[in-house]
């Protein structure tokens, strides 16, 4: 059964810190991993998917990695800002038709001004 | 916008009565997901759909009913609600032609009494 970690469960950083948050995973059989934020009491937005052929998905300040052999990615913030501060949560899916999404539990992130 | 409508947002019952929540989509898309996001457990998937009359169980199914029968529309029935299903439910979609990328509706909150 896939398991999906998120460490740490919060995070608190000064503006303009740059960031990684990390995600594992216990299965690599995946077929592609997808990073959203959370804001409170509010939906899902997905910021990025990665397929499992590739390395690395950048948008903006945001950059993901995945390393599918160690069963890791990482979300990278760069020059972090106070509309950051939400929950991050990593997902993977180990079907290329239905995707059966797999959840961490999140990391939440506060920036302080 | 993935063009995701959940309904009602918040609902209020009582143990034992039924329950029915909407999931609507504009945008004909094939898959669609029911999760359920509760502290401690993170989002879990409950049921999908992968076309009209077609769906499957996911990991916490127990309790729960989906019907699909038109593209649009992707109905989660709880039969008989107990304090357990208590949680907040999102409907996804996934856009097979983005990589299969998942996109979330803005959620219901139930509380079962």
């Amino acid at each position: 059964k896939q398991e999906v970690t998120q460490i740490p469960a919060a995070l608190s950083v000064p503006e303009g810190e740059n960031l990684v948050l990390n995600c594992s995973f216990t299965d690599s059989a995946i077929y592609n991993l997808q990073w959203f934020r959370q804001d409170p009491g509010k939906g899902l937005t997905s910021l990025l998917l990665i397929q499992s052929s590739q390395r690395e998905q950048t948008s903006g300040r945001l950059n993901a990695s995945l390393d599918k052999s160690s069963g890791r990615s990482t979300l990278y913030i760069a020059a972090s800002q106070p509309g950051d501060s939400a929950t991050y949560l990593c997902a993977v899916s180990g079907n290329q038709g239905a995707q059966k999404l797999v959840f961490g539990q999140g990391t939440r992130l506060t920036i302080n001004p | 916008d993935a063009g995701i409508t959940q309904s009602p947002r918040h609902k209020v019952t009582e143990t034992g009565t039924p329950v029915t929540l909407r999931c609507h989509q504009t945008e004909n898309h094939r898959y669609m997901y029911w999760y359920r996001q509760d502290p401690g457990h993170g989002l879990r998937l409950i049921h999908y759909s992968y076309g009209v009359k077609d769906t499957d169980k996911g990991e916490v199914s127990d309790g729960y009913s989906v019907s699909r029968s038109k593209t649009e529309d992707f109905l989660l029935t709880l039969e008989s609600a107990t304090s357990s299903q208590t949680s907040v439910y999102f409907c996804a979609i996934s856009r097979t032609e983005k990589d299969n990328e998942q996109f979330f509706g803005p959620g219901t909150r139930l509380t079962v009494l």
